[in-house]
């Protein structure tokens, strides 16, 4: 089965400590995104990757780090910096071209205390 | 800047239709996409609208009006399970995706 994989699907962390997020896919895309989710807003940009060994921030890039090492991982840490890591982290891939669709992994739910 | 809204949440009864409004103000257009995503799910693809008009897909119809910057969907014969967010989301100029904040579907038997 082609898809995007995520673990956990919970995750739980103390203050002060880095975190990651794992995103594996068996696509064959180029693209990759890492999106954050909050109650009551829409889906916000962290990083995203269009070739191996090469990655962009997004809206949100602050506090967080990416790596694009192979086509199909893109692992998202979560830092220390950080100010309010509590959410439902997404990855998604695509084709890259501008009309295709992104496809999502079921995401993990981060929560800091 | 740029905002895509829609209304937060809508309720309607099973076997009815609704209709789900998107209204966008963006940098440039490259297109618009519609998702589903049930509650602590992934967000999975339903419609893609570049061009003026309706988009028909089995119980799912996508409608898009460029000079309007307004997208609507519409759902028909509702079933329970379609109960979730509706994401609209469009290209910008620069190809980026802009997200709204998604519309809640509540639908009552």
């Amino acid at each position: 089965d082609g898809g995007i994989t995520q673990s956990p699907k919970y995750l739980f962390r103390k203050e002060g400590q880095n975190v990651t997020l794992s995103c594996e896919q068996n696509l064959n895309h180029d693209a990759m995104y890492w999106y954050r989710q909050d109650p009551g807003q829409g889906l916000r940009l962290i990083y995203y990757s269009q070739i191996v060994n090469d990655f962009q921030k997004g809206d949100i890039a602050e506090g967080y780090s990416v790596s694009r090492e192979k086509k199909e991982s893109f692992p998202l840490t979560v830092t220390s910096a950080q100010k309010n890591p509590t959410a439902f982290y997404l990855c998604a891939a695509s084709t890259g071209t501008e009309s295709s669709e992104q496809y999502f992994g079921p995401g993990t739910r981060l929560t800091v205390t | 800047g740029q905002n895509i809204d829609q209304p937060t949440e809508m309720t309607a009864t099973e076997g009815a239709i609704v209709q789900i409004n998107c209204t966008y103000q963006t940098s440039g257009f490259n297109g618009l996409f519609w998702y589903q995503q049930h509650a602590g799910e992934a967000p999975t693809f339903l419609s893609y609208n570049v061009l003026d008009g309706l988009e028909e897909k089995g119980r799912f119809s996508s409608f898009l009006s460029r000079s309007k910057g307004y997208s609507y969907l519409l759902l028909k014969e509702l079933q329970m399970k379609d109960s979730a967010s509706y994401l609209c989301a469009v290209i910008d100029s620069n190809y980026q995706l802009i997200w709204g904040a998604g519309t809640k579907l509540i639908i009552k038997p």
